[in-house]
Order: C-alpha cells, then structure tokens, then sequence
C-alpha cells in the first residue's frame, strides 16, 4: 500500500515567519511531488510541483525534495494570513497520484 | 480558459437513497479523475478515466459505485444506495494528458450528506 504521511498539525506560525511543512512517502519509484493548498471548504489546487533532488523556489514558496530519504517539503516565507489553509502533500508515480492528510496552517496576525 | 464544472454543489440524501453527480472536465483536458474526500482526511482517488476508458477503479466500492465517461468528455458518479459512511466531498479533477508528472486541475466539489 502506497502511502503518504503529513503531520496534521495545526501548524501555528506568527505573520511574517517561515512555514515549514513536511512530507514522508513509501514508494521509492515515485517521479512527481505537488503541494496542493486548500481553503476550508474549497478544492485543492496546485501551488508547487517539483521532479528532481533539491530546491525550487517560486516566490515566497519553496519546495523541497530528497528522494533518498523519501522527503519533501514546502516553506512558506514572510508567511500572511492569507496563506492560512491546509496543505496537501501528493505523490505520483506508475500514473496514479496520492495525496497525504494534509497539514493545517494558521498564520496568526 | 472556463475551469472544471461540477454540479450539484450540494446534496442530502438519506441512506439507501440514490444519488448522481455530474463532471465537466477542462477542455481538451484526456484524463479525468474521481476522487472522494472525507471530512479532515486527504481525497482518495475512486476512478481515473484516460478518455473513456478506465485506468484505474481499484478504490472504486463497486457494489454501490459506478462511474462512467461517455465520449472522453463529461462524466456521471453514481452512488446506489448510499451509506452513511459515503458522507463526504467528491471531487472532479482533470489533466491535460495521463503522465506521471501532471498536475491536477480541481472542480469546486460535491458536498454529500448522508442521513
């Protein structure tokens, strides 16, 4: 059974400061990661995707991958208000993406 | 570009009941995807469509579930009959193409209550 593990959190962080979100995943032939953000009550949707080893960063996002030791992660910097959500961690490989619980982030003010 | 279209964007039905939802994908968008998501866990994926065809149902309950992708367009969710365990937010999604790397475009979701 494939699977995705996320810290469920809540992950309470102080406006301005770092967010920083993790990811364990089991199956080593995974090829693709995605972090998804989802507003209470709305769909996920996509905010980073990263296919190699290392750092990609897009704006205040970056994401992390480690393939060894079957991690990922997302920091969030100058972290707003705003970005108070839960974040999806999913993992694709052999066509088929699964997704972890997601951890929730607050962002106080 | 108009984005994934579900509809109802609610629904109660009592246990036993039927129930059907309906999926617009993004045009042009090959793959289409069904996924369910209880309340505090992540969406688990029920059925994948490569065009009309399915690529994986393997989650799919398929003594009360069926799904079907008619000209690789619009897709049905049918649940008969409902649990109350089904409770929960079914999700559409496509993508442009069935690859490993690609991203996942979301409808708003159907809310399903189960009483």
């Amino acid at each position: 059974q494939k699977e995705v593990e996320q810290n469920s959190g809540p992950l309470s962080v102080p406006e301005g400061a770092i967010a920083s979100l993790n990811c364990t995943y089991s199956d080593r032939g995974s090829q693709s990661f995605f972090w998804y953000r989802q507003y209470s009550g709305k769909s996920p949707e996509l905010i980073m995707s990263i296919y190699s080893n290392g750092d990609k960063e897009d704006g205040r996002f970056t994401a992390q991958l480690n393939k060894a030791s079957q991690y990922v992660s997302l920091l969030i910097r100058d972290s707003q208000p705003s970005d108070s959500a839960t974040y999806l961690c999913a993992v694709s490989g052999g066509f088929k993406t699964i997704f972890g619980a997601g951890t929730r982030l607050f962002v106080k003010a | 570009e108009a984005g994934v279209a579900q509809s109802p964007r609610y629904k109660i039905i009592e246990k036993r009941q039927s129930v059907a939802f309906w999926c617009n994908p993004i045009s042009g968008h090959a793959t289409l995807y069904w996924y369910q998501q209880i309340l505090g866990q992540g969406p688990k994926l029920l059925i994948q469509f490569q065009n009309n065809g399915v690529v994986d149902d393997s989650q799919l309950p398929k003594d009360r579930f069926s799904a079907e992708r008619l000209k690789g367009v619009d897709s049905t969710l049918k649940i008969q009959p409902a649990k109350l365990e089904d409770s929960a937010v079914y999700l559409c999604a496509s993508s442009l193409f069935n690859s490993e790397n690609e991203k996942l475009f979301f409808g708003s979701g159907t809310q399903l209550s189960v009483l």
